[in-house]
């Protein structure tokens, strides 16, 4: 059965410090890892990693996908309060546009 | 540009009663996807509809059912409700195999109390 796990499920860490948020999966028709943020309601897009060993980046965000080892992770850097948030990572299928995801990194910022 | 609606944003319901739940997609999407998203979980994949067909289905009972009408739009549809329905169920929509934008763009939700 197609998995995806996050880790760590939750993380506190003061303003100004640099996290990163790991994503493992087995997928037996992978084409993309996706990472999501969702605050209240609706997830957010963040990345979409499809080559292994690219970095994608994104002001003070970056992710990295290992396909050899399959993993992921998703790094914040100098990290503001509003970055509090759930940190989701999903898998599209390579058939269709079905996502199935992890069940989230919770992430609070303290000030 | 409207991005995903969905309606209502809330609703309760007893148990045993029926629902329907609305959405929207974003203009220029031809599939729509739910999910349930269950208190601290991660979104779980219900279906998925294109050109008004269920394309794909996760591991849920025959209880949800759905729709997509000729204009795209869709509705979840979950029969004889339990506590357990109890979630926020995401609407998502993509343009089926789109390139290197992001494949789902997400609603914010309904949320669903089963009492």
């Amino acid at each position: 059965e197609d998995k995806v796990v996050q880790s760590p499920l939750s993380l506190v860490v003061h303003e100004g410090d640099t996290v990163t948020l790991n994503c493992s999966y087995e997928v037996t028709n992978f084409r993309s890892l996706l990472w999501y943020k969702q605050e209240k309601k609706a997830p957010t897009f963040l990345f979409m990693l499809t080559s292994s060993g690219i970095e994608k980046k994104s002001g003070r965000l970056s992710s990295i996908l290992d396909k050899k080892e399959l993993f992921s992770i998703l790094n914040i850097t100098a990290t503001q309060t509003g970055d509090s948030a759930v940190y989701l990572c999903a898998f599209l299928e390579s058939r269709d546009d079905k996502i199935i995801f992890g069940k989230g990194t919770r992430l609070h910022i303290l000030p | 540009d409207a991005g995903v609606t969905q309606s209502p944003t809330h609703l309760i319901k007893t148990r045993g009663q029926q629902v329907t739940l609305r959405c929207s997609p974003k203009s220029g999407h031809d599939t729509v996807s739910w999910y349930q998203q269950a208190l601290g979980q991660g979104p779980q994949f219900i279906f998925q509809y294109y050109e008004e067909e269920e394309r794909q289905r996760g591991n849920f009972p025959d209880r949800f059912s759905g729709h997509q009408f000729p204009n795209y739009s869709s509705e979840l549809n979950v029969n004889a409700l339990l506590l357990g329905d109890s979630a926020l169920y995401l609407c998502a929509s993509s343009r089926l195999y789109q390139g290197n934008n992001s494949p789902l763009h997400f609603g914010n939700g309904t949320r669903l109390t089963v009492t």
